[in-house]
């Protein structure tokens, strides 16, 4: 059963950086793909990136291209978000989850969802 | 890039109703769409993938339908445990899409 952490979030100055980590267990990390998804307090979910399973592919949400980068490290089983100038918009509840590829696509299903790190952004 | 409005953004209804929920898509996405239950100060959990495809271990309760830009999620019969706000999503193609949500409440 797949198990995923999210840590690093906590109260950042608008300008900053930061680094999010997701620590998989409870499967083989390297054989899928990972998301990142946010939800600002009292909003909806807003998808953020996508890595490959090899981390080779990359996709942003038009609002971070440029601001943010997933990564992977798979012999730490580690997923990462790297939060560069950070914005008071960027204040969200940050989940990772991984992708089951369920039914005929290779990719877009979250089936396993980590409990989220908050990021504050505020000076 | 591909946009989801979901309707309604929030209801209320009593147990046992029959609720339905609709998400339209701004261009075909065939059947690639997800639906996700979130309750208060949790992780999403997922409902229905493509479209119409129970997740494993997910009541039979729940059921979704639709194809190229209209979809809709149905709750057959409403149960308290139901209270949640349901997201659809797009992965026909990044950047993948949530629908804003909608609040469902028993009354």
């Amino acid at each position: 059963q797949a198990h995923l952490v999210e840590s690093g979030g906590r109260v950042v100055q608008p300008g900053r950086s930061l680094r999010l980590s997701c620590a998989a267990s409870g499967f083989t990390f390297s054989n899928y793909p990972m998301h990142w998804v946010r939800q600002a307090p009292g909003k909806g979910l807003e998808w953020v990136a996508v890595i490959s399973y090899d981390g080779v592919r990359k996709h942003y949400a038009d609002s971070v291209k440029g601001r943010l980068s997933i990564s992977r490290d798979n012999s730490k089983n580690t997923l990462f978000l790297q939060l560069n100038s950070l914005r008071p918009e960027d204040t969200a509840v940050y989940y990772c989850a991984r992708d089951d590829g369920r039914g005929s696509a290779a990719a877009g299903t979250l089936g396993s969802w980590g409990q989220g790190t908050l990021v504050t952004v505020s000076s | 890039d591909i946009q989801m409005t979901q309707s309604p953004p929030s209801l209320s209804a009593s147990v046992g109703d029959r609720v339905t929920i609709t998400c339209r898509a701004s261009q075909d996405i065939a059947g690639y769409l997800n639906w996700y239950q979130q309750k208060p100060g949790k992780a999403p959990k997922l409902l229905i993938y493509e479209s119409a495809n129970l997740e494993t271990g997910v009541t039979s309760r729940f059921s979704g339908s639709g194809s190229g830009t209209d979809f809709s999620f149905t709750i057959s019969s409403l149960q308290p445990e139901d209270s949640a706000t349901y997201y659809c999503q797009q992965y026909n193609g990044v950047p993948y899409k949530f629908g804003q949500g909608t609040k469902v409440e028993i009354k």
